[in-house]
């Protein structure tokens, strides 16, 4: 597997407190991204990252925000948590490959419960 | 946006028999992945498909890429138990970031 982490892996919250949802990498891949996973809408992309403070925003990004200012870490941050927001959380790492970027790989998710 | 939809959701299935995915994409696509997710884990890499027509196998799995380059299948021959999991495809068009389907989940009966 490649060298990536997830942090808290687990992560149970309050309604309307922050939450930062950290992600790491030792390979050193340019791309960055955080999806979420819920029953029967697959992977959902909020939010990636091309870049050292390069981010972009995916098709759920609302309630979400991101910072990236090294390569190796993307956090992702709740400013005020929602049950909505109870979800899997994954981080995902590709390279860039031509005009296109390559194969994903991903942590091993977090899960956060907001009561 | 592009959008690439996925079916069936659900597909139960005898153990030894086969097993089949399809992915429709809205628009031509450049390249189309496949991951396989195991039941609580991460989704992994399976294969990379960038040619069109183009056929590729791994053991009991086969990979197709269609001549137009908008849809993608994946099946399965005589499946077994290890099979189970829910299968992405992801597909590349003119964004540099992959559309993930909402994947096909497998469940195998012994």
């Amino acid at each position: 597997d490649a060298g990536i982490t997830q942090s808290p892996r687990h992560k149970v919250t309050e309604t309307g407190t922050p939450v930062t949802l950290r992600c790491h990498q030792t390979e050193n891949h340019r791309y960055m991204y955080w999806y979420r996973q819920d029953p029967g809408h697959g992977l959902r992309l909020i939010h990636y990252s091309y870049g050292v403070k390069d981010t972009d925003k995916g098709e759920v990004s609302d309630g979400y925000s991101v910072s990236r200012s090294k390569t190796e870490d993307f956090l992702l941050t709740l400013e005020s948590a929602t049950s909505s927001q109870t979800s899997v959380y994954f981080c995902a790492i590709s390279e860039s490959k031509g005009a296109r970027t390559d194969t994903q790989y991903f942590g091993p998710g977090t899960r956060l419960t907001v009561l | 946006g592009q959008q690439v939809m996925q079916i069936p959701q659900y597909q139960h299935v005898q153990e030894g028999e086969d097993f089949t995915t399809y992915c429709n994409s809205s628009t031509t696509l450049s390249n189309i992945q496949w991951y396989k997710q195991r039941p609580g884990g991460h989704p992994v890499f399976l294969i990379q498909l960038v040619k069109s027509g183009e056929v590729k196998k791994q053991k009991r799995l086969t990979f197709q890429f269609g001549e137009a380059k908008k849809n993608s299948s994946l099946h399965i021959t005589a499946t077994q138990t290890t099979d189970v999991g829910t299968y992405f495809c992801a597909g590349q068009g003119g964004s540099y970031i992959p559309t993930f389907g909402r994947g096909t989940s497998l469940i195998v009966h012994p």
